[in-house]
């Protein structure tokens, strides 16, 4: 079983539109989580942190699901410029600083 | 306030060849994470440095070796390329901690003839 996995997509959706990501871990002992979003041929940029009590930033929140072992990303109002891949990003607890990640979601937004 | 550096940004080998990569992290930042990129799928670690050590190690091959300055700076080399090596090469940099929050440099994308 892979260390994270996520639904590589791709989504379409309008702009406008809600739209949710998840993305599940197999490692109980992790302790941190992220949400990074990456643009074409470009490198990773970190959008969220996530935190146990779940985070809100504008129009993105993250959750995080110890008991199922996953992490959520929502866009609320999305934006063409949210179009992107999005990264999920997880530590093993034991190995910190080390993260696996995801192959990504893949987001268009489209007028 | 530098963010991550990378260089070269572009680089092409051809097989048997060897490359040095380098990383430049954020300020203030005294370890640096290099990760494998293929296309398509999610950055793979590779190693990390702090100290001048390498103190975490990914699953790849010993032709993967690196370096940490005193400043911090980084290298990455790959020796006897292979065709599978052509990917882009992100160093990624952090301060230890719990919630180690990584920040990734630009990349060297590498491509192996």
């Amino acid at each position: 079983r892979k260390e994270v996995e996520q639904d590589p997509g791709p989504f379409n959706v309008p702009e406008g539109a809600t739209v949710a990501f998840n993305c599940t871990y197999s490692n109980s002992a992790s302790q941190s989580f992220f949400w990074y979003r990456q643009d074409c041929r470009k490198e990773p940029k970190l959008l969220m942190s996530v935190y146990s009590s779940g985070n809100e930033d504008g129009r993105f929140t993250a959750q995080l699901n110890r008991a199922s072992q996953y992490i959520s990303l929502l866009i609320r109002d999305s934006k063409l410029s949210d179009s992107a891949t999005y990264l999920c990003a997880v530590d093993r607890g034991s190995t910190l600083g080390r993260l696996y990640f995801g192959r990504g979601t893949q987001l268009t937004v489209w007028p | 306030d530098a963010g991550v550096t990378q260089s070269p940004t572009h680089l092409i080998k051809t097989r048997g060849q060897q490359v040095t990569l380098r990383c430049s992290p954020k300020s203030g930042h005294d370890t640096v994470s290099w990760y494998q990129q293929a296309l398509g799928q999610g950055p793979q670690f590779i190693f990390q440095y702090y100290e001048e050590e390498e103190r975490q190690r990914g699953n790849f091959p010993d032709r993967f070796s690196g370096h940490q300055f005193p400043n911090y700076s980084s290298e990455l080399n790959v020796n006897a390329l292979l065709l599978g090596d052509s990917a882009l090469y992100l160093c990624a940099s952090s301060v230890p901690g719990v919630q180690e929050t990584q920040y990734f440099g630009p990349g060297t994308r590498l491509l192996v003839l």
